[in-house]
């Protein structure tokens, strides 16, 4: 089976940076995704990586480590609505996606 | 454009019943996927169409069936209800099923007593 870990919690202050770190034992790889959800939503993009490094959007960057089995999601000057789960998810080598189990990011005034 | 619409938003069921969730997308994508989400787990695969007329089973499909009669709708169908189907189910697409990001419909959440 496929084996993505994150953490289950975390929780920061409003302006503060926050880091989600994903690790994916999996079989194949073909890029990996970071969704955020909002309690009781659907999942929405946030970014996407398939190569080495660092993406960057806005207030959001994701980092990628192939060779570690490896990624962050990288949140800065949270904002209160940035309370969610983040999921990460990595496309397999039949191009199908494989979630972790999300972290909830809890964001205190 | 309203993307993708899942129907119904909630539902209770008695165990034994047969159930329907219908998705329908508006954005003409070829992939349609059918995804579980259950605490703790994450999102499972139940069940994908590739392209209309097409489909495929995900991780978890047993006691799931779908159907991809065209391009816009793609129903879930469970056909004797369990209470280990309790879940939340969310429809998504992609423009294709190879490269693209797939996107989620608000999600159908579903009780089987």
């Amino acid at each position: 089976g496929q084996n993505i870990d994150q953490p289950t919690e975390m929780t920061a202050t409003e302006g503060a940076i926050v880091q989600i770190n994903c690790t994916y034992q999996t079989s194949g790889f073909n890029g990996l995704f970071w969704y955020q959800q909002h309690a009781g939503e659907a999942p929405t993009f946030l970014s996407y990586n398939v190569l080495d490094g660092l993406e960057e959007k806005g207030r959001f960057s994701s980092f990628l480590s192939r060779s570690k089995g490896y990624s962050y999601l990288l949140l800065k000057e949270l904002q209160m609505k940035d309370s969610a789960s983040y999921l990460c998810a990595v496309r397999l080598d039949d191009y199908k996606l494989s979630f972790g189990a999300g972290t909830t990011v809890t964001v205190r005034a | 454009i309203a993307g993708i619409t899942q129907a119904p938003t909630s539902q209770i069921l008695a165990a034994g019943r047969r159930m329907t969730l219908r998705c329908t997308q508006d954005m003409r994508h070829n992939a349609m996927y059918w995804y579980r989400q259950d605490l703790g787990l994450g999102l499972r695969l139940i069940h994908y169409s590739n392209t209309a007329g097409t489909t495929g089973k995900g991780e978890v499909p047993d006691g799931y069936s779908v159907s991809r009669a065209n391009t816009d709708d793609f129903p879930l169908t469970l056909a004797s209800a369990v209470p280990s189907q309790t879940s939340v189910y969310f429809c998504a697409s992609s423009d294709s099923a190879l490269t693209d990001t797939q996107y989620f419909g608000p999600g159908t959440r579903l009780t089987v007593l």
